[in-house]
């Protein structure tokens, strides 16, 4: 498996402000990275899949310029919400690919525009 | 559209008994399958998982059952203890998919009755 670690566990924003939300593999070097969002009492839904040294592929509906997606090395990926809106709160979790299919998950982060 | 579904939001199960969760999928595609277990505001912890070249596959008080005819799986915890109340989320992946990609259900809701 593998240790997952976000920053910050939950944070508070004005509308119109930008988050920058980091996700850090601890004890696995990871090529590959995956930022998720859940709603309440909804599935996880898969935003962007971050790739270490390249951009980041985004799922269709996901603006690729609201969410920016930076994976400058094997042991961090970050998540930028720009110009945060009340709709983006959300609970939003990053995964570390660790095989063909299996993914370990860090423990989320609330994040709530006011 | 939903191409991994839990159809049962919640469960109720004494302590003690088995707890059965059941997932439906879509896509024949689909060829691996995992379950996570998640407490609220925490990321999702890896259970169990199991290839579509098998039909079963055990860990501990854990079991997953896969009917590939069906496209169903489910996942039975036995004996069940109150610890193991939590949401449920199966996922699955392809691996035709370019960069194996998890897709989730739904989840269920399991309460344990001590």
């Amino acid at each position: 498996g593998a240790v997952v670690s976000q920053h910050p566990s939950r944070v508070i924003c004005k509308s119109g402000t930008s988050v920058k939300i980091e996700c850090r593999s601890l004890d696995f070097q990871a090529t590959t990275m995956f930022w998720y969002r859940q709603f309440p009492k909804q599935s996880l839904m898969l935003m962007a899949t971050s790739n270490e040294g390249s951009k980041a592929t985004y799922e269709q509906g996901v603006e690729k310029d609201k969410f920016l997606i930076n994976h400058a090395s094997l042991t961090l990926s970050t998540l930028t919400v720009t110009s945060a809106h009340p709709e983006d709160s959300s609970f939003y979790i990053c995964s570390v690919r660790t095989g063909v299919h299996e993914q370990y998950f860090g423990p989320g982060t609330r994040l709530t525009v006011t | 559209d939903q191409q991994v579904k839990q159809n049962s939001p919640s469960l109720s199960v004494q302590e003690g008994r088995i707890s059965i969760l059941n997932c439906d999928y879509t896509n024949s595609m689909f060829d691996y399958f995992l379950w996570y277990k998640k407490y609220p505001a925490e990321g999702p912890t890896f259970l169990i998982s199991i290839s579509s070249i098998k039909d079963k596959n055990e860990d501990g008080r854990f079991t997953v059952f896969l009917n590939k005819s069906a496209k169903h799986l489910s996942l039975h915890i036995v004996p069940s203890q109150p610890g193991d109340s939590a949401v449920y989320f199966c996922a699955a992946s392809g691996s035709n998919f370019g960069n194996e990609k998890l897709t989730f259900g739904t989840g269920t809701r399991l309460t344990i009755i001590p």
